[in-house]
């Protein structure tokens, strides 16, 4: 099993829908977590940390359910801009990150 | 300020062929990872140095690969002799403190391509 997983997606999206990623992870990658962004062809860049109490940056909300072991992404009222990879990422003991193989997002017009 | 760099952006070169890749950290970083991704995959760790030393080099796949930060500033990743499975992205990044809220910035990437 792996230690992050992730819907590849992609999911396809109008301009103004909500849509929520979702993402599992084992106890080996479980000290903290993070959403990064990685759009084509570049460097993965953070989006938001992810806290137990979950956490909101103007349109995006990430949530922790550490019984489950599963942690989501909200996305409200998508823009264009927000088409991407979107990364769900755990920490280790060790420090190292953890990376899901990402989920890709396309908002249409 | 500026962000992690790497160089170079792209190398193409022939299976048994070596190949160097460098990363300069931001400025003050002591913490510096590189990390990879080959076709299909997730981004999976390599190594990680604090200032000039080894912390956790788990990930390294084989002897083949070297990393070194003499002086704990730059880093650079040898490949020796380059593989065909060595093909991918190869990413950098460093942090200011290797805690587990503190974020990591990552550099452009190096493509790879063994052909």
């Amino acid at each position: 099993r792996k230690e992050v997983e992730q819907d590849p997606g992609p999911f396809n999206v109008p301009e103004g829908a909500t849509v929520a990623f979702n993402c599992t992870y084992s106890n080996s990658a479980s000290q903290s977590f993070f959403w990064y962004r990685q759009d084509c062809r570049k460097e993965p860049k953070l989006l938001m940390s992810v806290y137990s109490s979950g956490n909101e940056d103007g349109r995006f909300t990430a949530q922790l359910n550490r019984a489950s072991q599963y942690i989501s992404l909200l996305i409200r009222d998508s823009k264009l801009s927000d088409s991407a990879t979107y990364l769900c990422v755990g920490r280790d003991s060790s420090y190292k990150l953890i990376f899901g193989s990402g989920t890709r997002l396309l908002v249409r017009p | 300020e500026a962000g992690v760099t790497q160089f170079p952006s792209h190398s193409v070169i022939e299976k048994g062929q070596t190949v160097t890749l460098r990363c300069d950290p931001i400025s003050g970083h002591d913490n510096l990872y590189w990390y990879r991704r080959v076709m299909g995959k997730e981004i999976k760790f390599l190594l990680h140095f604090v200032k000039e030393s080894k912390q956790d080099e788990s990930g390294m796949p084989n002897n083949r690969f070297l990393a070194e930060r003499t002086g704990g500033t730059y880093s650079t990743l040898k490949v020796q002799p380059a593989e065909l499975e060595d093909s991918g992205v190869y990413f950098c990044a460093s942090s200011h403190e290797g805690t587990f809220r503190v974020e990591q910035f990552f550099g452009p990437g190096t493509r790879l391509t063994v052909l």
